[in-house]
């Protein structure tokens, strides 16, 4: 029973490059997060899925695009890195809205 | 907009010691209240959740309380040791998947 698992846990890029954060679950759970932690802020989310088949923006959504590939898998792509995206991404996942959140140990993204 | 503060941003204390971590809201529509530890370079682990119709929750050596009146939530941790070393996060739910998070109070516990 792995929880949350991300893939990858670096990456650099430069300007202008594309890439995309995988995430998985095995606990069965319906909802998932994309969040990206800055420091001194605390998480910000950047995209959700209530349930498979639905997406839905956060409130940094700017930049990103995601995609519910099945009831275990949530990505998020970058199609053109800037500068302020760097930063350290985390994917959750929760059975329902308001339940407890399961994070993933993170991605660190440098773009330079 | 709902905020979510904690304070201090940093503390430090000798082992053994029995502490509080603040955390408050700005909006008393809150659902739900989750509080969380972060090592450095890791994830975060959940470690309390109190639902809005619940006063408290206790897990071993930790007690955490919401006081939705107030706009406040407490985490104690008890006879602390140097393994708590960490980041401790609140997080209130506020409906629509939607959570807000504090930045944060990193504790340090000296042997």
């Amino acid at each position: 029973n792995a929880g949350v698992t991300q893939t990858p846990k670096f990456q650099v890029l430069k300007t202008g490059q594309s890439m995309t954060l995988q995430c998985a679950q095995d606990m069965n759970h319906n909802s998932m997060y994309w969040y990206r932690q800055d420091p001194g802020m605390g998480l910000r989310l950047i995209y959700y899925s209530a349930s498979e088949g639905t997406t839905d923006k956060g409130e940094v959504p700017n930049g990103y695009n995601v995609s519910r590939l099945n009831k275990r898998e949530f990505s998020l792509r970058l199609e053109s890195a800037a500068p302020s995206q760097t930063s350290v991404y985390f994917c959750a996942s929760s059975e329902l809205d308001l339940g407890e959140q399961f994070f993933g140990p993170g991605t660190r993204l440098t773009v330079l | 907009k709902q905020e979510v503060t904690q304070i201090p941003a940093a503390l430090s204390v000798p082992e053994g010691e029995n502490l509080v971590l603040n955390c408050s809201f700005t909006d008393s529509a809150i659902y739900n209240l989750q509080w969380f530890r972060q090592d450095p370079g890791k994830g975060l682990t959940s470690l309390l959740l109190i639902q809005s119709s619940q006063r408290e929750q206790t897990s071993g050596r930790l007690n955490a309380s919401l006081d939705k009146s107030s706009g406040r939530s407490t985490l104690y941790i008890a006879a602390s040791q140097p393994g708590d070393s960490a980041t401790y996060l609140c997080a209130g739910g506020t409906g629509g998947f939607k959570t807000i998070f504090g930045a944060g109070t990193r504790l340090f516990v000296k042997a």
